[in-house]
């Protein structure tokens, strides 16, 4: 069974560094998301991309994070620098496409998620 | 905008039991897609069973069951047969069904617990 994959699974990293999570979703998924999930709290959108443009963004915190997905296929989310609040899970979610205005939406597929340790 | 609440932040049944896990939602948003998924202590978050607004019966997915109430706006989903596996933290989402982005909200999840 196809899956999303995503690394690394774990990242500790001290405040002011840089860091970076990958992601590649289910082959033929033209739609991507990243979500961040504080502990205790559901997932939260920070980006989602249909190919490879940026459909909502309105979440990520611009001065510090930054994603991409050049060939519309894997992403990256970078975050320059880290602070202290920006511990924990990036979770990565694909689904085949967002069909605005169909009146259905396709099941979004997650991957295994990265957790963030800011130190 | 969207609310999900679940409003059991923890839950314990016996194996082999069912048992029923509460979320209610609010929306404007005349059309509209409901979730369950299962997140276990590793991380992933495992996609359970949907619902549409429209839909005229409710989901089932082997053991999984969404008892949907559009008036009351519930979307409680319920596991029968319970097995030690199923203990893991639960989240209810939703997300429009129209023209734009389709980010998933979330609820704060049900920490559910089977005990042999």
């Amino acid at each position: 069974e196809a899956e999303v994959a995503q690394s690394p699974r774990y990242k500790i990293t001290e405040k002011s560094q840089a860091v970076a999570f990958w992601c590649d979703p289910i082959s033929g998924h033209a739609t991507l998301y990243w979500y961040r999930q504080i502990l205790g709290q559901g997932p939260e959108l920070l980006v989602q991309f249909q190919d490879e443009s940026v459909v909502d963004d309105s979440q990520l915190p611009k001065d510090r994070f930054s994603a991409e997905r050049l060939k519309g296929v894997d992403s990256t989310l970078k975050i320059q620098p880290a602070e202290l609040g920006d511990s924990a899970m990036y979770l990565c979610a694909s689904s085949r496409e967002g069909l605005a205005g169909a009146g259905r939406t396709d099941t979004q597929y997650f991957g295994p998620g990265t957790r963030l340790t800011v130190l | 905008a969207q609310k999900i609440t679940q409003t059991q932040p923890g839950m314990f049944v016996q194996e082999k039991e069912a048992v029923t896990l509460d979320c209610t939602y609010d929306t404007s948003d005349p059309s509209y897609g409901l979730f369950w998924y299962k997140q276990p202590s590793s991380g992933e978050m495992i996609f359970l069973i949907y619902q549409g607004s429209y839909d005229q019966q409710n989901a089932t997915e082997g053991r999984y069951s969404l008892n949907f109430q559009k008036a009351r706006k519930s979307a409680n989903l319920v596991i029968s047969a319970s097995q030690l596996g199923d203990s893991a933290m639960y989240f209810c989402a939703m997300t429009p069904l129209g023209a734009g982005s389709y980010q998933l909200t979330f609820g704060k999840g049900t920490k559910l617990s089977v005990i042999p």
